[in-house]
């Protein structure tokens, strides 16, 4: 069964340091892999997507990495502020022409003063 | 653009109850899904939809139906509800059915609480 696991499951820092969320999954075949942010009460907004022959890509302060090989991802978000507290979702598409994406279960980041 | 629109926010039904939450995009986006989200699980697809005329089902289908008449709206219809339906209710869409890197926007979601 293709399964996405994320680590931690929450996650406590402080203002102005760096973080990073780790996502390893089981999906075969694979053809990309999404980050998306969601704060509470919202919808999941997309930070970003990269097919297995990328291994990062960059959105602001947001980088995710993937390691093909491992099968690991993870997101790292640098000078954080308070606005990043969310939960924070790694999702991966099957193949091309698949619809369906396999959800991991989201770390929650709290950033505090 | 409003985006991806859903209504009701909120809903409580009682068991046995049907109803439909709505989901709109004025995006003139082919792909359309509805995904349901609990607590300590994943988001789950229900059913999904490439275009007008054309739907089919997800992960967890059972108890749900939908329908797509038009690009813009994608109706999601509980027959018959029952607590294990609860849960907040998310709907997306894509620019394209054919490229699967396309960017999904979500809607606000819809929380309902079946007595």
């Amino acid at each position: 069964k293709n399964q996405v696991e994320q680590s931690p499951q929450s996650l406590i820092i402080l203002e102005g340091k760096n973080c990073t969320l780790q996502c390893n999954y089981t999906v075969s075949p694979f053809s990309n892999l999404r980050w998306y942010k969601q704060d509470t009460g919202r919808g999941p907004v997309s930070l970003t997507i990269m097919t297995f022959s990328e291994n990062t890509k960059s959105n602001g302060r947001y980088t995710a990495t993937l390691d093909a090989d491992t099968k690991q991802s993870s997101l790292h978000i640098t000078a954080s502020q308070l606005s990043d507290s969310a939960s924070y979702i790694c999702a991966l598409n099957s193949g091309a022409g698949s619809y369906q994406l396999t959800f991991g279960k989201g770390t929650k980041l709290s950033v505090i003063p | 653009n409003a985006g991806v629109t859903q209504t009701p926010k909120f809903q409580v039904l009682k068991t046995g109850q049907s109803m439909t939450l709505q989901c709109a995009q004025d995006m003139n986006h082919e792909y359309m899904s509805w995904y349901r989200q609990d607590p300590g699980m994943g988001l789950r697809l229900i059913h999904y939809s490439v275009g007008a005329g054309i739907t089919d089902q997800g992960e967890v289908p059972n108890g749900y139906n939908v329908s797509r008449s038009t690009t813009e709206d994608f109706p999601l219809r509980l027959l018959s509800a029952a607590p294990s339906q609860t849960s907040v209710y998310f709907c997306a869409s894509s620019y394209s059915s054919r490229v699967s890197t396309d960017t999904q926007y979500f809607g606000p979601g819809t929380r309902l609480t079946v007595l």
